[in-house]
């Protein structure tokens, strides 16, 4: 089945402990990209890659690291997490960024 | 970047009733998409448009993209309670010389349907 995979679906964490959120595609897709979504502000782009290798800054990337060392493959790492990154976290992948994205499940992620 | 005024932010209507929501931007875009939300899971999406004047169906749902391409219009006809979620516009700007900037999001339509 063709899918985006994130993990984990919900953690809790405190403030400064390094955590990585995990997203995986089986699509052979080139685009990835992180959305983080809050209420009354929709979805905000983070950062996103057009290719291995290949990564950029999005809307809101400050806090965020992210690394593409495979095509399959977008980890989104908080090194030191704040209070105001908890949030609810989507990957989503596309053939490039011309097409329409297909987005994961969600991650909840709760930083005291 | 570019930013879109989705409206309304939530809808209260009755089951059968025909639902319309919209998506405006000062900016042109060259593909509109519409994805719905619902509780706990990822947008999945339902409707996409590449060409100005387009107007698209996906059963009950239609779509149309604006000829001014700032643009996008979604309705959903005779509501139904699994019709429940956020629905997202998206606009994507690609350019002729190979590239695009990333999807621009609405903040989100609302809709509730009361039985």
């Amino acid at each position: 089945e063709a899918q985006v995979t994130q993990n984990p679906r919900y953690l809790i964490t405190v403030t400064g402990k390094k955590l990585t959120v995990t997203c995986s595609q089986n699509m052979n897709h080139e685009y990835m990209s992180w959305y983080r979504q809050d209420p009354g502000l929709g979805l905000r782009q983070i950062y996103y890659s057009m290719n291995v290798e290949v990564t950029d800054k999005g809307d809101v990337p400050e806090g965020y690291k992210v690394s593409r060392k495979e095509k399959r493959n977008f980890p989104l790492i908080l090194e030191s997490p704040s209070p105001n990154q908890t949030s609810l976290y989507f990957c989503a992948s596309s053939l490039s960024i011309g097409n329409e994205q297909f987005f994961g499940p969600g991650t909840r992620l709760t930083v005291l | 970047g570019q930013q879109l005024n989705q409206s309304p932010q939530s809808m209260f209507i009755q089951e059968g009733e025909d639902v319309s929501m919209n998506c405006t931007s000062s900016s042109i875009f060259n593909t509109w998409l519409w994805y719905k939300q619902e509780p706990g899971e990822g947008p999945v999406l339902l409707i996409a448009l590449y060409k100005a004047g387009e107007l698209t169906s996906n059963g009950r749902l239609t779509a149309q993209f604006g000829i001014t391409r700032k643009d996008s219009f979604l309705n959903i006809s005779a509501s139904i309670p699994s019709d429940v979620g956020i629905y997202f516009c998206a606009g994507l700007v690609a350019y002729s010389g190979g590239g695009a900037d990333g999807l621009t999001f609405g903040k989100g339509t609302h809709l509730i349907i009361q039985p």
